[in-house]
């Protein structure tokens, strides 16, 4: 069945640059979603269609993919964006979630 | 925008529960809907997809042949039947559009035990 692999755990200090991966080989024709998801609430879509930004969703977030990577950065991370993200895509027969990656800001 | 699940609860391995999706405030049969499920502890599982009129369905590899998606546009809601239950089924269920516009319920817990 498809996977899609994420880092379990990236860790930065405030303001830095976090950059979480997720590695698919489809990647290329599928877009990638980001979830973000706080301890106990709903996720929620900080970024859609590998680049795109949802309205409310800090200028901080952004997407990219190149091959059979997609990457969501984040610009000078804040203490509040400490979270689990998880990227969402589709394979030949459905679609899947990334096994998570814990970012923690301290 | 609102969605609510309901009818999770304490189940015997082998039993079965219908779990539905309630939505307002956006045009329910304008979106395909989505089930996710999360065991404790555990990251995100795309679980089932139906299109807007139902002509497209689709299921992930650990529930096809025992989960059946349905929904009713005049009712603007979403059902997942759950028969064939494990242990491996006990998680929090999410009904969810997954798409640019997205919109999550807050999820209702199923327990699968003896």
């Amino acid at each position: 069945s498809y996977e899609l692999t994420q880092p379990p755990s990236v860790s930065v200090s405030p303001g830095q640059t976090a950059r979480i991966t997720c590695s698919g080989d489809a990647l290329p024709k599928k877009y990638a979603f980001w979830y973000q998801q706080k301890s106990g609430q709903a996720p929620v879509l900080v970024i859609y269609e590998d680049t795109k930004r949802p309205s409310g969703i800090p200028g901080r977030f952004s997407g990219s993919s190149s091959g059979t990577m997609a990457t969501l950065t984040i610009t000078g991370a804040h203490v509040e964006d400490e979270a689990d993200y998880y990227c969402f895509s589709g394979g030949s027969s459905g679609w899947v979630f990334g096994g998570g990656t814990k970012l923690t800001v301290l | 925008v609102e969605l609510v699940e309901s009818g999770g609860g304490l189940v015997q391995p082998g039993g079965s529960l219908r779990l539905s999706c309630a939505a307002s405030g956006f045009t329910f049969s304008s979106f395909g809907m989505n089930w996710v499920r999360q065991a404790p502890g555990k990251g995100l599982e795309w679980l089932s997809y139906i299109g807007s009129r139902s002509s497209t369905i689709s299921y992930g590899d650990s529930v096809k042949g025992r989960f059946t998606i349905s929904r009713d546009n005049a009712r603007n809601s979403l059902y997942l039947q759950m028969n064939s239950l494990r242990a491996e089924d006990t998680a929090v269920y999410y009904c969810a559009t997954l798409a640019s516009d997205d919109y999550w319920g807050q999820g209702t817990l199923v327990t699968v035990s003896s």
